[in-house]
């Protein structure tokens, strides 16, 4: 089993629409959580981090479930400039060390 | 947040020769970390680019073939050394303040 696994999608959506990406770690003794935005032929770009207790930003909402392992990320009203590749990454040591998913493509359409 | 600079952001380089890939963090950062990202693959950690001592290598990478430098706390350089085609990615390397921040990679084709 990989260390963290994504559905790389893509995931072809409307604008204004509702989207979700799910992301399952394999190791229990995972420390940090993080979701990484990717833009085409760009460096990887903090979106957010993820909170036991769940946390929101404007549009985006990252949940973690520690007991399932799993991780989501929540877009509301999608905007084209979401397009993007979203990466899960999981941490095994206080710093460094990140595991990095493969990404969910991302395509929000006019 | 850090700044970082990395460049090249692209070379086309021949079977057998090397390059060296340079980052510079605009403030001092205890650790420093170079990717290595294939072709529809995720990121994987190559080493963690210690100052003052030898970089910490994760499973599959070697110092011959990916010698890293970090002379101070605000720069590091990767070397790609003696290049096949299987070498063609994006390199990246990162720093921590609070958070992980990315170089804006370099691209490495091998012919």
């Amino acid at each position: 089993r990989k260390e963290v696994e994504q559905d790389p999608g893509p995931f072809n959506v409307p604008e204004g629409a509702t989207v979700a990406f799910n992301c399952t770690y394999s190791n229990s003794a995972s420390q940090s959580f993080f979701w990484y935005r990717q833009d085409c032929r760009k460096e990887p770009k903090l979106l957010m981090s993820v909170y036991s207790s769940g946390n929101e930003d404007g549009r985006f909402t990252a949940q973690l479930n520690r007991a399932s392992q799993y991780i989501s990320l929540l877009i509301r009203d999608s905007k084209l400039s979401d397009s993007a590749t979203y990466l899960c990454v999981v941490t095994k040591r206080s710093q460094g060390n990140l595991i990095f998913g493969k990404g969910t493509k991302l395509s929000v359409k006019p | 947040s850090a700044v970082i600079s990395q460049k090249p952001s692209r070379d086309i380089c021949q079977r057998g020769t090397s390059l060296t890939i340079q980052c510079q963090v605009d403030s001092q950062v205890t650790m420093m970390f170079w990717y290595r990202q294939q072709p529809g693959q995720s990121l994987t950690l190559i080493a963690t680019a210690n100052q003052g001592s030898e970089a910490t290598y994760e499973s599959g990478f070697v110092i011959d073939k990916f010698p890293i430098s970090r002379p101070n706390l605000t720069f590091s350089t990767l070397t790609v050394s003696n290049l096949s085609p299987e070498d063609s990615s994006i390199y990246l390397c990162s720093a921590t303040t609070e958070k992980l921040f990315f170089g804006s990679g370099t691209q490495l084709s091998v012919l």
